[in-house]
């Protein structure tokens, strides 16, 4: 079945840097690729999101890339605020019957003042 | 209220209890699932339901057993647990389309479950 991935499992990085966390997914047919920001007690929720036809897709401070051919996507935030410090998880939705969400294990960042 | 509904959001129980997890949601999705997220772990796909059917059972012990009576509430109904079986229990749901279509999952606050 789909396996995902997901480097590093924590991330401690300076307010203003940038934080990239990257994923691998095993299933060739896979076709999307969310990704999920968990903050501390929380409901994890949908921050962006990539279908398998498109190479990158940005939205303000958080871009996302996938490389098809070398299976593997990745998320980048900019200018990181003390906010964006949570758990971040990828998923990937597999290309078979069922296609349901395969989620990596999750990057656990934080932003220091 | 909207979204993806849970109760209870906290639950002690001992092994020999019986207790349900309820999830309602309020989005006009047509289909529902139960997650198990434990301590650095990933997400853990538990139970679909696509139109009220169930369509995934990821080997899931029999002392777990889910209920979809609508496609707006699911049920989780727990028997017999181990300490092993604390976690926390998620809910989501969806609207599906036809097969290979993406659509974003929302999740519920989840229920906090240890089993003692």
């Amino acid at each position: 079945g789909e396996n995902v991935e997901q480097h590093p499992s924590t991330l401690s990085v300076q307010e203003g840097d940038s934080a990239v966390i990257k994923c691998t997914y095993s299933d060739s047919a896979s076709n999307y690729f969310p990704w999920y920001k968990q903050e501390l007690g929380k409901r994890p929720q949908l921050i962006i999101d990539i279908r398998s036809n498109v190479g990158e897709k940005k939205d303000q401070r958080i871009a996302v890339t996938l490389n098809k051919t070398a299976k593997h996507f990745s998320l980048h935030i900019t200018e990181t605020q003390p906010e964006d410090s949570a758990v971040y998880f990828c998923a990937s939705k597999g290309g078979g019957s069922q296609g349901n969400l395969i989620f990596g294990k999750g990057t656990k960042l934080s932003v220091k003042p | 209220e909207t979204g993806v509904t849970q109760t209870p959001r906290h639950l002690v129980m001992g092994m020999t209890n019986k207790k349900s997890l309820k999830c309602e949601q309020h989005l006009g999705h047509n289909a529902m699932y139960w997650y198990k997220q434990s301590a650095k772990k990933p997400l853990e796909l538990m139970f679909v339901y696509n139109f009220k059917e169930q369509t995934e059972n990821n080997s899931v012990p029999s002392r777990f057993s889910p209920e979809c009576p609508n496609s707006s509430h699911l049920f989780l109904h727990l028997h017999t647990l181990q300490p092993e079986d604390s976690a926390l229990y998620l809910c989501a749901s969806s609207q599906e389309g036809v097969r290979g279509s993406y659509n974003e999952q929302f999740f519920g606050p989840g229920t906090r479950l240890t089993v003692l």
